[in-house]
């Protein structure tokens, strides 16, 4: 356990559904971020909230809409996703996003977009 | 040209041998290096750390970087067959559109056989 929690942990949705997906942090943290993993490519940052704000959207299409209520809670709104979407989603946090400060991910969702 | 290059591997060692697994990345101003280890089916988890140029210990790893060659590697001591997995090498971009976030590898598949 990293103190960052993930759910769902498996996610199946059709292209013309809209899901959420909740990321929790415990560790105190300011930063929080999305990432894509997918088979045979690296991770690949999709957001960076750095105190409830938004600091990086990593050219990351419409259909991925992030929502950062506080410091501890990170989602992600998904809608009308494409088949090429399909990934484990994986969050993380660190103490601020200077980068100067290991990340700690959670467990992730793997998606499938059927 | 990739930001961070890592050996896919996979690399075979017997069981207590030092396993050496290696990383280069482009962006010279880069200051914090990371490894993380991912076993199949999990999220990264984090390993070590590095910020100065030489060597850090910690157990049976040891981190080494070396900024002037842009090259970061993670000796692993005795290797044990729980360590095997997928070992990821993450690097903080040093300015611009880069500054803070960190960028992955692909990851090199290391395989401990008994």
């Amino acid at each position: 356990e990293t103190g960052v929690t993930q759910t769902p942990r498996h996610l199946v949705m059709g292209m013309t559904n809209k899901k959420s997906l909740k990321c929790e942090q415990h560790l105190g943290h300011n930063a929080m971020y999305w990432y894509k993993q997918s088979a045979k490519k690296p991770l690949e940052l999709m957001f960076v909230y750095n105190f409830k704000e938004q600091t990086e959207n990593n050219s990351v299409p419409s259909r991925f809409s992030p929502e950062c209520p506080n410091s501890s809670h990170l989602f992600l709104h998904l809608h009308t996703l494409q088949p090429e979407d399909s990934a484990l989603y994986l969050c993380a946090s660190s103490q601020t996003a200077s980068g100067d400060y290991e990340q700690y991910f959670g467990p992730g969702t793997r998606l499938t977009v059927t | 040209q990739k930001e961070v290059e890592q050996n896919s591997g996979p690399l075979s060692v017997p069981e207590g041998a030092i396993a050496s697994l290696n990383c280069t990345y482009s962006d010279r101003g880069s200051q914090s290096f990371f490894w993380y280890r991912q076993y199949s089916g999990k999220s990264p988890e984090l390993i070590m750390f590095i910020y100065s140029n030489g060597d850090k210990e910690d157990g049976r790893f040891t981190a080494q970087l070396n900024k002037a060659s842009q090259y970061v590697s993670l000796l692993i001591r005795d290797s044990q067959p729980s360590d095997s997995a997928t070992y990821l090498c993450a690097v903080t971009g040093a300015g611009g559109t880069s500054y803070g976030k960190l960028t992955f590898g692909q990851g090199t598949i290391l395989t401990v056989h008994p």
